[in-house]
């Protein structure tokens, strides 16, 4: 079945470094989303990446869809506390007919010291 | 709009036992996913429904079922609690159609389940 790796599995940075983690899928992806979930919280939708190279950003965080549509990466620039927390890639499947369910990486939990 | 609601927050049982999770979409979302969230496994798919139907379900064994009432309210049931089921139980809906498969998943809080 469908696998999606998610590297590294923690990250612990200073506060203003940048931050990387980056999502691997052993098959194609008709796209991929990204979700952070703050301790103790739940997974909250972050963005959807649907085209082949795409890269979106939101403020400090840039995202990037590769060209085979089977690996992603999120940055962050100049980290902040506010941005603690575990961010999961999450790929849905690209086999065709119905395939309703998105495979989630593990997680990359960012730790941010002030 | 209010958001996913999940009831009991919190749950312990003991091994063997049944217990019933209760999930409330966003008011005019139809499809509902389950979650299981433990450290070692992460987020892992259970199943989805739509519009009462079961329309995906990922590998997890014939104990663990759901279905979806007509007001898109959904239930998942655990039978025969094991201690490895002690875990983070995550409802999700989103608005997609029926022909609509890659929209965003709005999370619950959660229910906590420990088995002793």
């Amino acid at each position: 079945g469908q696998q999606v790796m998610q590297i590294p599995q923690y990250q612990h940075v200073q506060e203003g470094e940048d931050f990387t983690t980056y999502c691997n899928s052993s098959t194609t992806l008709s796209n991929i989303q990204w979700y952070k979930q703050r301790p103790g919280g739940h997974p909250v939708f972050l963005i959807q990446l649907v085209k082949s190279g795409e890269v979106k950003k939101q403020k400090r965080l840039t995202f990037q869809f590769g060209e085979a549509k089977k690996n992603s990466s999120l940055h962050i620039t100049a980290t902040q506390t506010t941005d603690v927390g575990t961010y999961f890639c999450a790929g849905m499947g690209d086999s065709g007919g119905s395939n309703y369910k998105l495979t989630f990486g593990k997680g990359t939990l960012l730790t941010v010291n002030p | 709009k209010a958001g996913v609601t999940q009831t009991p927050r919190y749950l312990i049982k003991t091994r063997g036992q049944q217990v019933t999770l209760s999930c409330s979409p966003i008011s005019g979302h139809r499809s509902v996913s389950w979650y299981q969230q433990t450290p070692g496994q992460g987020l892992q798919f259970l199943f989805e429904y739509f519009s009462e139907t079961q329309r995906n379900k990922g590998n997890f064994p014939g104990r663990f079922s759901g279905r979806q009432f007509s007001n898109s309210r959904s239930e998942m049931n655990v039978s025969t609690l094991e201690l490895g089921d002690s875990a983070l139980y995550l409802c999700a809906s989103s608005s997609n159609g029926e022909w609509e498969i890659t929209d965003t998943q709005y999370f619950g809080p959660g229910t906590r389940l420990t088995v002793l």
